[in-house]
């Protein structure tokens, strides 16, 4: 099975602050996803990240892939209300391996 | 439009009945899977079929078979539902089998309870 650990697991901040996600794995792989699944709802895409060292930015969301393509960040600049939620990563190998989650919580 | 839809949306049922969970997508992929989310939120694989065809199939109790009438189903049927089976189940699909890696699609979930 390969592990994908994220931290931290829970985050209550303030709207404005700024804030990062971590995603870590001892296994490689191709590609990396970054879903926000909300309350009664299925996850949702955020973005695919491809190759290593690869920085995607998304609004205020800036995604980073590590360079041996084992880890990831998902940094977040001026926390809304609306990001809350939990959020996914998920390593691409010969199936999708799902991350351990972070629930974000952010309040006004 | 819908993109990927389950039925039901929730399912109540009593411990040993057998129930079934439909789902569909239109986005034209090939490759369509069946997780369980636990209470912790820890989205699990079950199975994944691409092209009608069983590709991963994970340590899973024979009483869930999952089956797909053609490449834009795949529907998951219980049989003999035990307390351990309650949980949310979630469908998706994507482009391709996980190599490319381009992300799934998932639908809004089927709240399982079984009493």
């Amino acid at each position: 099975t390969q592990l994908l650990e994220q931290s931290p697991q829970f985050l209550s901040i303030q709207e404005g602050e700024n804030l990062t996600v971590y995603c870590n794995s001892s296994s490689v792989f191709s590609s990396l996803q970054w879903y926000r699944q909300e309350p009664g709802e299925g996850p949702v895409l955020l973005v695919t990240v491809v190759t290593g060292g690869e920085v995607k930015k998304l609004k205020r969301l800036t995604f980073q892939f590590g360079d041996a393509r084992k880890d990831s960040s998902l940094h977040i600049t001026a926390a809304q209300p609306g990001d809350t939620g939990l959020y996914l990563c998920a390593g691409a190998g010969n199936q999708f391996y799902f991350g351990t989650g972070t629930s974000l919580t952010v309040i006004p | 439009d819908t993109a990927v839809s389950q039925t039901p949306k929730y399912l109540v049922t009593q411990m040993g009945n057998d129930k079934s969970i439909k789902c569909e997508q239109n986005l034209g992929h090939d490759t369509m899977y069946w997780y369980k989310q636990d209470s912790k939120k820890f989205l699990k694989i079950m199975f994944s079929y691409n092209n009608k065809e069983l590709i991963i199939n994970e340590t899973v109790p024979n009483r869930f078979s999952p089956k797909s009438p053609d490449k834009a189903h795949l529907n998951l049927h219980i049989n003999s539902l035990e307390l351990g089976d309650s949980a949310v189940y979630f469908c998706a699909s994507s482009p391709a089998v996980g190599l490319a890696g381009r992300g799934q699609y998932f639908g809004p979930g089927t709240r399982l309870t079984v009493t």
